[in-house]
């Protein structure tokens, strides 16, 4: 079982460089989320995806760009990374209706120089 | 401001004793409340979930206790066992406003369990 697949889980990039970090998940959610956990500050929301077609901001939305492909991908893209960036992301979906109950990727380690 | 708290960073435990991890709320709209675990290099994983209409709930050795008044919540591991080293993320969520965009992490507590 594959569940959520989020690459790279690791990169490194210079400061003003862009990515793109991929997700995937085969549990026919409709709903997808972006996390960032930093040391001291537990999973903070970026954007998220309630459904394929629409997204929305989470709590630290500022320099990230997302996209929900189709409904098994949403992407997480750096257009200028910086610094502030460095951190671990993780990737999420959960079924309609959910309170919470998430399934989450494996994480990528992001830092930014 | 934080609204889920995890006030001890770290905890360690015997092997066969009681871990209790405590979480504080301030937002008393938040009526769902779930614990995670996650080991190193892994994503967070579901443990266990409490509404608030209860104040207990229990699935097999791990059990969720729900103070309302206080604003607070615990998670119980009898007995504890090494692999249940892990650091555990205390979550809560309102169902006036459901779905996970509204679901508030704490900061997360390490559990060691010593053999």
């Amino acid at each position: 079982n594959a569940g959520v697949t989020q690459t790279p889980k690791f990169q490194v990039l210079k400061t003003g460089q862009s990515m793109t970090l991929q997700c995937a998940q085969d549990m026919n959610h409709n709903s997808m989320y972006w996390y960032r956990q930093d040391p001291g500050m537990g999973l903070r929301l970026i954007y998220y995806s309630a459904s394929e077609g629409t997204t929305d901001k989470g709590e630290v939305p500022n320099g990230y760009n997302v996209s929900r492909l189709n409904k098994r991908e949403f992407s997480l893209r750096l257009e200028s990374a910086a610094p502030s960036q460095t951190s671990v992301y993780f990737c999420a979906s959960s079924a309609s209706g959910s309170t919470g109950e998430l399934f989450f990727g494996e994480g990528s380690r992001l830092t930014v120089l | 401001d934080q609204q889920v708290k995890q006030n001890s960073p770290s905890l360690s435990v015997q092997e066969g004793r009681i871990s209790i991890l405590n979480c504080d709320y301030t937002n008393s709209m938040f009526d769902y409340f779930l614990w995670y675990k996650k080991y190193p290099a892994e994503g967070p994983t579901f443990l266990i979930s409490i509404s608030s209409i209860k104040d207990k709930n229990e699935d097999g050795r791990f059990t969720v206790f729900l103070n309302k008044s206080a604003k607070h919540l615990s998670l119980h591991i009898v007995p504890s066992q090494p692999g249940d080293s892990a650091v555990y993320f205390c979550a809560a969520s309102s169902f006036v406003q459901v779905g996970a965009n509204n679901l508030f992490f704490g900061t997360g507590t390490r559990l060691t369990v010593i053999p």
